[in-house]
């Protein structure tokens, strides 16, 4: 596609509840990355993919979060028995490999009620 | 270890008026550097990067930003400020070409007065 594609753009969920976010990134992207946006927060780094290697999960908060990315195109961010404090913006973003340029989607905001 | 410091969490100009957004790094080696704007509700978009070549960077919409090794600094500037520059501004780090770990700076919000 043109860009970096993300569904949904919002969500809204009660605590307890599990949660599927989608990237769909840039055609030809080997590189796939997903990001937390806190309220008045950085980006924080959640999980890294390339190509076909092993995903670098590093920066996944804790074991209800899990991300997997089908053929190495779309990825899914999964966080199960959602918590108050996973509230924030989702952002997706795809490079092509090496190119030190990272394009983001709009994001994901999720609200956990 | 990497790190990036936006001094101002908000900034306000005046239309018409220079803008300087402050960031200053930390790398144990030759780092790249990033600048990326948010507009509400909308993903980040890159402005402007610098890897080792020019030190001064010019980048879209009139931005440009200086690489001083010496301070250690990335300020981000444009000489006359519009009001579509109102945004968030995000200074990235990493640690240069091959790696795909980035560091972000926590943003500093643009305001800009009619």
């Amino acid at each position: 596609g043109a860009g970096v594609s993300q569904s949904p753009s919002n969500k809204v969920t009660e605590k307890g509840k599990d949660v599927e976010l989608r990237c769909d990134p840039i055609s030809g992207h080997t590189a796939l990355y997903w990001y937390r946006q806190s309220l008045g927060q950085g980006l924080e780094f959640l999980i890294y993919f390339q190509g076909n290697s092993a995903p670098d999960k590093s920066g996944l908060p804790s074991d209800r979060f899990s991300a997997e990315r089908t053929g190495g195109s779309v990825s899914t961010l999964t966080i199960q028995r959602t918590q108050q404090e996973d509230s924030a913006v989702y952002l997706c973003a795809s490079s092509l490999s090496g190119a030190n340029v990272l394009t983001f989607g709009a994001g994901s905001r999720l609200t956990v009620l | 270890a990497q790190s990036v410091t936006q001094l101002d969490s908000h900034v306000s100009v005046s239309e018409g008026t220079p803008v300087l957004l402050r960031c200053n790094y930390s790398s144990s080696y030759s780092p790249s550097l990033f600048w990326y704007v948010q507009h509400p509700n909308k993903g980040l978009q890159l402005l402007l990067k610098y890897t080792s070549a020019a030190t001064l960077v010019k980048g879209i919409n009139g931005f440009e930003a200086e690489f001083k090794k010496s301070e250690t600094s990335f300020h981000l500037t444009k000489p006359s400020a519009h009001m579509s520059d109102a945004a968030e501004y995000f200074c990235v780090v990493s640690e240069g070409k091959g790696t795909y770990k980035y560091i972000f700076g926590t943003g500093t919000r643009l305001k800009v007065l009619a």
